[in-house]
């Protein structure tokens, strides 16, 4: 029964459009993050957010916006997609505060064609 | 920013024996070490962790060590089993950034009966 819900699980996009990714965490976290893997690179930390404010953020491209509307919601927008943008991105969350576990959803895969 | 080296990238062993997997860190802030266990199309996993205030810690047939001084850890898995075949990631955490997991590039675990 899985505790952070990511919709959809595959995603097949074209490029130079939009999209966004859903994740609802129900762990009663006030952590929540994003992280990108590909086959170019491992697990890629891209934004970190606290009690719906943003904390973090490792992403250099203005195309990726994280949008929290609820404390345990944390949705990611892409915009004009690019091929290079395609691999599964894990929304994750932790208590408050720092080195504590932190969970991981199921990923959406994307790919951008 | 931090950065963690891992290696080997794949590590065939024999079941019943011993599996190591090694990782080194640049960051001295870095205090909190989690091991991840990943299996094909699913989510990553916490397996293990360490924090900055001891150098062992084992759950089960898991050892982890750390040396704060080489700014290396490492993952031991005691009579591997072929369910321990997947793949395993190191990180860091506590330096710069909120939160931020800083992932090695992950090491690919194949245990043959």
């Amino acid at each position: 029964d899985p505790k952070i819900i990511q919709k959809p699980k595959y995603l097949v996009a074209v490029t130079g459009s939009e999209k966004i990714l859903i994740c609802e965490q129900y762990l009663g976290h006030n952590a929540m993050y994003w992280y990108r893997q590909s086959a170019k690179k491992p697990l890629e930390f891209m934004f970190s957010y606290s009690y719906q404010k943003l904390m973090d953020n490792q992403t250099a491209s203005s195309r990726f916006q994280p949008q929290s509307s609820k404390k345990n919601h944390l949705d990611l927008q892409i915009t004009a997609l690019k091929p290079d943008d395609s691999a599964t991105y894990f929304c994750a969350s932790s208590q408050q505060g720092g080195n504590t576990e932190v969970f991981f959803g199921k990923g959406t895969r994307l790919t951008v064609v | 920013g931090e950065q963690v080296e891992q290696l080997p990238s794949i590590l065939r062993v024999q079941e019943g024996s011993s599996a190591s997997i090694n990782c080194s860190y640049e960051d001295s802030a870095s205090n909190y070490f989690p091991w991840y266990k990943q299996e094909p199309g699913e989510n990553p996993k916490l397996i293990i962790d360490i924090r900055s205030n001891m150098e062992r810690k084992q759950i089960q047939e898991l050892i982890v060590l750390l040396d704060k001084k080489a700014k290396r850890f490492s993952l031991h898995i005691t009579d591997t089993q072929p369910g321990d075949s997947a793949m395993y990631f190191c990180a860091a955490s506590g330096g710069s950034g909120y939160n931020k997991l800083t992932f090695g590039k992950g090491t690919v675990l194949l245990v043959s009966p």
